[in-house]
This record gives structure tokens, sequence and C-alpha cells, in this order.
């Protein structure tokens, strides 16, 4: 079966660096995706990595490795903002996307 | 900046009534999709269309939903008869053929009593 593993919650500090992990088993792979989801509201689109290393984009930064079926996303300068749900989505063989049930992201003062 | 639509944004209703949703895609996005997403939960995809074509509805119930793209451009999910276990947010999304980044609506929130 299709698999996609990520911790349910985990609570940071402002202004500190913090790492969320996705490790996945799908039926081939065509692309990892990070959504953002903040309570209540639609998933948006952060970041999208097929290659192994390491993608970053402002504060935000994804890691690849396909060898080993492991991607994190890194967040520094960590805001009260940045509180939400972060989903982990592998897009399998047939480009249909599997979707981590996501890591609810609480960021304390 | 564009970005899909959805209506209405909240539902209420009563088990075994009937219930529509509606989505139009960002402009000139060809791919659209319907998702359920449960409280605590990854989103599910329920139908893929590629313009008025379904692609996927492999995981859509149909024994009570149906989803169509008439004219490929905004599209209707319905549920009939409603249960308490579709009590859900139903997600819109859309992206340009070609691309894999899929743009999502503010989704409507449906609860079944």
């Amino acid at each position: 079966g299709q698999n996609i593993d990520q911790p349910t919650e985990m609570t940071a500090t402002e202004g500190a660096i913090v790492q969320i992990n996705c490790t996945y088993q799908t039926s081939g792979f065509n692309g990892l995706f990070w959504y953002q989801q903040h309570a209540g509201e639609a998933p948006t689109f952060l970041s999208y990595n097929v290659l192994d290393g390491l993608e970053e984009k402002g504060r935000f930064s994804s890691f690849l490795s396909r060898s080993k079926g492991y991607s994190y996303l890194l967040l520094k300068e960590l805001q009260m903002k940045d509180s939400a749900s972060y989903l982990c989505a592998v897009m399998d063989s047939n480009y249909q996307l599997i979707w981590g049930a996501g890591t609810k992201l609480i960021i304390k003062p | 900046e564009a970005e899909v639509a959805q209506s209405p944004r909240y539902k209420i209703t009563e088990k075994s009534q009937a219930v529509a949703f509606w989505c139009d895609p960002i402009s000139g996005h060809a791919t659209l999709y319907w998702y359920r997403q449960i409280l605590g939960q990854g989103p599910e995809l329920l139908v893929q269309f590629q313009d008025e074509s379904v692609v996927d509805d492999s995981q859509l119930p149909k024994d009570r939903f149906s989803a169509e793209r008439l004219k490929g451009v905004d599209s209707t999910l319905k549920i009939q008869p409603a249960e308490l276990g579709d009590s859900a947010m139903y997600l819109c999304a859309s992206s340009l053929d070609g691309s894999y980044e899929q743009y999502f609506g503010p989704g409507t929130r449906l609860t079944v009593t």
C-alpha cells in the first residue's frame, strides 16, 4: 500500500528553527510537495522537490532523499503566523497526489 | 491574483437531504480536482477532470456522489442523500496543463446533522 508518515504535532518557539520530517512509501515517485494549511483554510503550495537535495525559498527550505524515501521541511526564524498544519504529499506513478495527515505546528512566544 | 472560487463556504444539512457544491477554477486551468478533507487528515481525492472529461473517480462513492464539468470550466459536486459521515471540508483545486502545482479554493465546510 501507499503510505505517508509525518508527526502529528510539533511545538517550537518564535524565532527558532523547526524541522518537519516526512517519510513515504508509494508506487512510483514523480515529486514531493509541501503545503501549508491554516486552520479552516485551504492548503497553499510551499515547495516541490523531484531531485535529491535541498531547495531554499526564503525562510523555508525543503530537502529530499529519494533513496531513503525521506523529506523534511525546515522553517527558520519562526513567526507566530507560521502556526499551521504542514502537509506532505507525494505524486505517484499515476501522477496522483498521496497526502499525509499533516503536522500541526504550534509556535509559542 | 486569480483564485479558485467555491460556494457556499459553509453548508449545514440534514441527513438524507441533497447538497451541491460549486467550483470555478482559475481561468485557463484545464485540470480540476475535488477533494474531501476530514478534520485532522490529509485531503482525499474524489474526482479529477481534464477539461470536461473525468480522469479519475475511483474514490468517488458513486451511489451517492456525482460530479460534472459540462463545459470544461466550472464544476458541481453533488451528494444525495447526505449521511452523517459526509461531514467534512470539500476542497476544489485546479492546475495548468503541464504543471503539477495545484491551487486550492477556500473550501466548503459541510455539516450533516
